[in-house]
């Protein structure tokens, strides 16, 4: 089965700064990979993803890459807003019953101070 | 989530009753899953369905618990006998299969306390 490790369990950055959050996974087979943001009392929200066809996505100060000879992916964060303030879950498919259950990562907390 | 409706949003029971909690996902959705994620920690996989195929039953932690979908969309958590260590956010996340869209969206959760 996938096994997904997410480093590091907490980030504390200042507002303006970058963050970076890694996960390994273990499954060659595995294609796609999404990164969800959860809020305080919500459920995780998809906030970007990557199929393995590439190797880099952007979207705005949000950015993913992936090394699939490496098996990670990452998530980068850049001017980080005190409302970046979350954790944040990185996921991994692992297949079954013909189709993919996504594996998380522990969740990265992010601090971000004003 | 938008697509997710999940109830109730809140559960507070005493040990040893049993619970059901509601997943109501919008329809053309195949799969469906139910997750647990207790204080601080992460997602943890509790039970899949995809269609009309069997459920992948792999992650419930006991046989206190069971889950069903009705006509492919309502579906329903069970826990029997709860114990306090069932305290937990339940949630429920359904995505798309096939091609590759495998875009899961997740509902807000119900957050079981045994008392």
């Amino acid at each position: 089965g996938e096994n997904v490790e997410q480093h590091p369990s907490t980030l504390s950055v200042q507002e303006g700064d970058s963050a970076v959050i890694k996960c390994t996974y273990s499954d060659s087979a595995s294609n796609y990979f999404p990164w969800y943001k959860q809020e305080l009392g919500k459920g995780p929200q998809l906030i970007i993803d990557i199929r393995s066809n590439v190797g880099e996505k952007k979207d705005q100060r949000i950015a993913v890459t992936l090394n699939k000879t490496a098996k990670h992916f990452s998530l980068h964060i850049t001017e980080t807003q005190p409302e970046d303030s979350a954790v944040y879950f990185c996921a991994a498919p692992r297949r079954g019953g013909g189709s993919y259950i996504p594996t998380f990562g522990r969740g990265t907390s992010l601090i971000v101070h004003p | 989530g938008a697509g997710v409706s999940q109830s109730p949003s809140n559960k507070v029971t005493e040990k040893g009753k049993d619970v059901e909690l509601r997943c109501d996902p919008i329809s053309g959705h195949t799969a469906l899953y139910w997750y647990r994620q207790s204080l601080g920690q992460g997602l943890e996989f509790l039970i899949y369905f995809q269609g009309n195929s069997a459920p992948d039953k792999s992650g419930l932690p006991s046989d206190r618990f069971s889950a069903e979908r009705t006509g492919g969309s309502v579906s329903t958590l069970t826990i029997q006998r709860t114990q306090q260590e069932d305290s937990a956010v339940y949630l429920c996340a359904i995505g798309r299969t096939g091609s590759g869209n495998y875009g899961y969206t997740f509902g807000s959760g119900t957050r079981l306390t045994v008392v």
